[in-house]
């Protein structure tokens, strides 16, 4: 069974542009949470996709956004990029009934200059 | 808000020592987890302990939850090049439930 992917691996962007980053969760797993980690900061948890639902929200400025679609594939997105946005963002899905079982992709590490 | 410290933050051994890494918060969690975490991978789930005052043993490593699921342990026997890595506690708890992670302990055991 694949795990979960995240595309790209690595992106670079400058100030005041926008990211999209993608998830794929595992197969059959319905639920998708996305984290920022950061060294300063470690994970901090962004949001949570439930069935094309947001479940769960994180302390994050509204630049930060998400989706998910009918395949349980989800989207992050951030608009207007700061120096501070620069991290490693990670995915994670899980099966219906174990919440609390969650499987991480290998990140998507953002470089914002 | 809840808030997970994790001490020590850095630790450098030799292979062969033992060592034990602590998760602490002043907030109760339903569950507690541990979590390694290899350079360019994401955190791979080693536990969950739910119970206070439960011990779970994966191998070389021992796990504990406090009585009053405010903290936890992480001991790891006779420490291998293998066991270097990230090592995060994350806790559940709150209105919403959300996972909250510690900042992590970098472990590296020298050959």
């Amino acid at each position: 069974k694949a795990g979960v992917t995240q595309t790209p691996r690595y992106l670079i962007k400058t100030r005041g542009q926008q990211v999209t980053l993608s998830c794929s969760p595992i197969s059959g797993h319905r639920s998708v949470s996305w984290y920022q980690q950061t060294p300063g900061q470690g994970l901090q948890f962004l949001f949570e996709y439930f069935s094309e639902t947001q479940r769960n929200k994180g302390n994050f400025p509204g630049r930060f956004s998400g989706r998910q679609f009918s395949n349980s594939r989800s989207e992050m997105n951030v608009s207007t990029l700061e120096l501070g946005d620069s991290a490693l963002y990670l995915c994670a899905s899980s099966f219906p009934g174990l919440a609390d079982t969650q499987y991480f992709g290998p990140g998507t590490r953002l470089t914002v200059l | 808000t809840q808030l997970l410290e994790q001490s020590p933050q850095f630790l450098s051994i030799q292979e062969g020592e033992n060592l034990t890494v602590y998760c602490n918060s002043s907030s109760v969690f339903s569950s507690l987890q541990w979590y390694r975490q290899e350079p360019g991978e994401g955190p791979v789930l080693l536990v969950t302990v739910v119970t206070g005052g439960e011990v779970k043993k994966l191998k070389r490593l021992t796990f504990q939850f406090g009585d009053a699921r405010k903290d936890s342990s992480l001991h790891i026997t006779a420490a291998q090049p293998g066991d270097t890595g990230l090592y995060l506690c994350a806790g559940r708890g709150g209105s919403n439930y959300k996972l909250t992670f510690g900042k992590g302990t970098l472990l590296t055991v020298n050959p």
